[in-house]
């Protein structure tokens, strides 16, 4: 079983739809969570970074983390054609740019007008 | 500011000859440095961190002869592929970091070997 698990997709959207991408992950001891943005033959963008569980908010950007069910989300409202990329979970299990993440498999999301 | 820049974006390059990636943090002095390589459709797979002035971490798997890293600066590390064959040929990226922070990424590097 893979650390962190990611549906790959892809994901059609109309523009203007809500879009929610998740991964779950099985080991505890991660800690911190990002999700990355990566468009083709791009490097990754880091998009939202967190740590408690609960909700944090950037723009029409929400990311939720849920540790007891080892579940995290991100929300795009108002999706636009631009948002159309792979966007990658990752997680670590301290603090620091220092340590290792640990990334899902990436979700391809397509918006489309 | 955390913009991380690499070079050359793309490069092909003959079949048992050597290719060096530069992978440079502009604005902001990096103490670690980790390297990966992406194959189409997939995720990123780490393949070493490096620490300024130390030698590099591999993962395992990762060959340490054939992928060498140097970490010589705060701003800048290194991806020398040695005898590069077609099997080489990906998407290699860098992300550099500052203490007490997240990883920032450059934009990769395409490596096709003929």
């Amino acid at each position: 079983q893979k650390e962190v698990e990611q549906d790959p997709g892809p994901l059609s959207v109309p523009e203007g739809a809500i879009v929610s991408l998740n991964c779950t992950y099985s080991n505890s001891a991660f800690q911190y969570f990002m999700w990355y943005r990566q468009y083709s033959r791009k490097g990754p963008e880091l998009l939202m970074y967190t740590y408690s569980s609960g909700n944090k908010e950037d723009g029409r950007f929400t990311a939720q983390v849920d540790k007891s069910s080892k579940y995290i989300s991100l929300f795009i409202r108002d999706s636009q054609p631009s948002d159309s990329a792979t966007y990658l979970c990752a997680m670590s299990r301290i603090t620091g740019g220092g340590n290792k993440l640990t990334f899902g498999t990436g979700t391809q999301l397509k918006v489309e007008l | 500011g955390a913009v991380v820049s690499q070079h050359p974006s793309r490069v092909i390059c003959k079949s048992g000859t050597s290719v060096k990636i530069e992978c440079r943090s502009l604005d902001f002095q990096a103490t670690t440095m980790f390297w990966y390589r992406q194959f189409p459709k997939q995720s990123l797979m780490l393949m070493a961190t490096s620490n300024e002035g130390s030698k590099a971490t591999y993962e395992q798997g990762v060959e340490k002869d054939k992928f060498l890293i140097n970490h010589a600066s705060l701003t800048l590390s290194t991806l020398t592929v040695t005898s590069a064959h077609p099997e080489d040929s990906s998407f290699y990226i860098c992300s550099a970091s500052r203490a007490g922070s997240e990883q920032y990424f450059g934009p990769g590097t395409r490596l096709t070997v003929t």
